[in-house]
């Protein structure tokens, strides 16, 4: 069964920092894409940011560029998102999301963890 | 970037009536299209992708049709479980992955 585990998230002051990570189990880590999609309070889905599955690539939200930096610890199973310079309007439920073993296909996200929550305030 | 809108907003629907959601592209994403289900308190769940291609455990009073820019998920028979909000999201430009702002299907 695949199961995926957020943790990490808290309140943080603006500017502040934080890492999120992703336990994953129940498949191959190293064979898929691994996504972060966020959701604020009310509103729709984000796409935040990717990784291949050697890490070889990364892609980023315009939104996040050069804030935010996903990595991935294959021995451990584990994503990361380190979240850098934060501001109120990152303030949001982060899931972590396995796509699918394709090139088009790591884009469909079929499974996802419970999430977790970053606010972001003074 | 390719922008997905969603239509209506908000269904409300009677249990047992059939529902119908679209979905468009800004641009042509061929078939590479998914829909999920997100529940109050829940993680999205995918229900479709390729368009039409249910994904595993779906009922079958789900269904996706569409290619291009026009798509529609179809919810035959409602039943109580499938009240939420359901989202389209395309792969076939990415990065970045685009969602649609979500139609909320409600009771009636």
């Amino acid at each position: 069964e695949v199961q995926l585990v957020e943790s990490g998230g808290g309140l943080i002051q603006p500017g502040g920092s934080l890492r999120l990570s992703c336990a994953a189990s129940g498949f191959t880590f190293t064979n898929y894409v691994m996504s972060w999609v966020r959701q604020a309070p009310g509103k729709g889905l984000e796409w935040v940011s990717a990784i291949s599955g050697t890490s070889l690539s990364t892609y980023y939200a315009d939104s996040v560029k050069g804030r935010f930096t996903i990595s991935r610890d294959n021995s451990k199973n584990t994503l990361y998102l380190q979240m850098n310079s934060l501001r109120a309007e990152d303030t949001a439920v982060y899931y972590c999301a396995k796509g699918q073993r394709g090139i088009l296909a790591a884009g469909i996200l079929e499974y996802w963890g419970q999430g977790t929550l970053v606010s972001v305030s003074s | 970037e390719i922008v997905m809108t969603q239509s209506p907003a908000t269904l409300s629907v009677s249990p047992g009536e059939r529902a119908t959601l679209s979905c468009r592209a800004s641009q042509s994403v061929s078939s590479d299209l998914a829909w999920y289900q997100q529940k109050p308190g829940q993680a999205p769940r995918l229900l479709i992708y390729g368009a039409s291609t249910r994904a595993t455990g779906i009922p079958a009073r789900f269904s996706g049709s569409g290619s291009g820019t026009e798509f529609t998920l179809t919810i035959s028979s409602l039943q109580s479980e499938d009240f939420a909000v359901y989202y389209c999201q395309q792969y076939n430009n990415w990065p970045p992955i685009t969602f649609g702002q979500g139609t909320r299907l409600e009771i009636k």
